[in-house]
């Protein structure tokens, strides 16, 4: 079985334009989260999506916005992009909305110039 | 707010040694999870160990094992005979439980493994 896949590995993008990333979720999760894990630090909550609702949202500025589709798959939006927003953006999806079966992908990575 | 601290940013072990990798984490809840996630060069996290925080008896998987202390708010990993393949950074993760939140990483601690 596949597991989760993000596309696309690795983007360049410069300051001020818009990023789309994309998440597959494991077959039957039903529930996508995203996090940002910036250069030498953990990741950090962005988002958790479930039967195509926002369940959760971290702190992050309104410029980062997310959906999730009918077959469960998931696109994170970035607007206004800065250098900031440069890191490795993991997807991670479990059956439901619990956390604790946390299956992720191995990112993208973005970085803005 | 939650906070996980993990303050080895790099430990190193031999080779079929044993090594305890620490955390420590704040909050003001009685239930919530805990976790382990290991992140090698494939950038992929790996849950490696999960503990529910009502469960007294320390979880163990294999090789790892965790020594939770709830009153002391402290969560180690011990993997026991090392092996080439166990080096990559090490999380340890906090989760309140409920479904709308995120799990609150720690900033990671890099094990390398001496041959």
């Amino acid at each position: 079985d596949a597991g989760v896949t993000q596309s696309p590995t690795h983007l360049i993008k410069t300051r001020g334009q818009h990023v789309t990333l994309r998440c597959s979720p494991i077959s039957g999760h039903k529930s996508v989260s995203w996090y940002q894990q910036v250069l030498g630090q953990g990741p950090q909550f962005i988002f958790q999506y479930y039967e195509k609702e926002e369940r959760g949202r971290g702190n992050f500025p309104d410029r980062f916005s997310a959906r999730q589709f009918p077959n469960y798959s998931s696109e994170l939006n970035v607007n206004a992009l800065l250098l900031g927003d440069s890191a490795l953006y993991l997807c991670a999806s479990s059956l439901d909305s619990l956390n604790y079966g946390y299956t992720f992908g191995s990112g993208t990575r973005l970085t803005v110039v | 707010a939650q906070t996980v601290t993990q303050s080895q940013p790099e430990m190193s072990v031999q080779e079929a040694e044993t090594v305890t990798l620490s955390c420590t984490y704040d909050t003001s809840e009685s239930d919530y999870y805990l976790f382990w996630y290991k992140q090698p060069p494939s950038r992929q996290m790996i849950l490696v160990i999960r503990q529910e925080a009502y469960k007294q008896q320390n979880a163990t998987e294999n090789r790892f094992s965790v020594n939770f202390q709830k009153a002391a708010k402290s969560f180690s990993l011990k993997i026991s005979d090392s092996q080439l393949g166990d080096a990559a950074m090490y999380f340890c993760a906090y989760w309140k439980g409920g479904g709308a939140d995120g799990l609150t990483f720690g900033k990671g601690t890099h094990l390398i493994i001496q041959p």
